[in-house]
């Protein structure tokens, strides 16, 4: 059973213009989330999506970022007018069920903002 | 707001040397307190704790809670280099969505020499 898997790994933008962060989850999974770390700090929770449905985008910034999860395909996390406050490492993260705290994480896209 | 706190921040030691890494919590309708293991990539579960003065254990991992006092920690016994990295706390937020909804303390850097 593969891992959740991230894609790209790695991604370098300049200001201005979009970045688009994929994620496969587990199979059988249907619960995703997607966490920010900045530089030197924790990670940081922004968006819940159960399949064609966002739940919970409470730590999603209003203006510029927005999430999916398709019936069809991975969860897209996507960030437009990319700024250098944007560079960071951005996780998802799958689980089979809502009522659990133990999450299966990818290993991350790391967005550079030039 | 949910608070979860770590310490010390870093800590080095050398192998074979036993460590004790401290999580506190301040949460609104605590519901249970994980703890995860970052190297350089993905975080991995380790443990979930639920109820207080029952110890998990895994291996030369172990954990326990304290609710009353809101405060958890995690032993290493016989550290090995294998066992560098961040250790993470987190608990799930008391907005309620959902139990994967976490907030993370900012992580206890473990660095073990040989």
């Amino acid at each position: 059973n593969a891992g959740v898997m991230q894609n790209p790994r790695h991604l370098v933008r300049r200001r201005g213009q979009e970045a688009r962060l994929r994620c496969s989850p587990m199979k059988g999974h249907s619960h995703v989330y997607w966490y920010r770390q900045l530089p030197e700090e924790g990670l940081k929770f922004m968006v819940y999506l159960q399949k064609e449905n966002i739940i919970d985008e409470s730590g999603m910034p209003k203006e510029r970022f927005s999430a999916e999860f398709p019936k069809e395909g991975p969860s897209i996390l996507r960030i437009q007018q990319v700024v250098r406050g944007d560079s960071a490492a951005y996780f998802c993260a799958s689980s089979p069920r809502g009522d659990t705290g133990e999450l299966f994480f990818g290993e991350g896209s790391r967005l550079t903002v030039l | 707001e949910d608070k979860v706190v770590q310490s010390p921040l870093s800590l080095v030691v050398h192998e074979g040397d036993t460590v004790t890494l401290n999580c506190s919590y301040e949460v609104t309708n605590f519901r249970s307190l994980l703890w995860y293991k970052q190297e350089k990539k993905a975080p991995t579960f380790l443990f979930m704790l639920t109820s207080s003065g029952i110890e998990k254990k895994s291996g030369r991992l172990s954990s326990i809670l304290d609710k009353k006092e809101l405060f958890s920690i995690l032993n290493i016994t016989a550290t090995q280099t294998g066992d560098s990295a961040v250790y993470l706390c987190a608990g799930p937020n008391a907005g309620g969505t959902s139990y994967g909804k976490l907030t993370f303390g900012q992580g206890t850097i473990l660095t073990v020499h040989p």
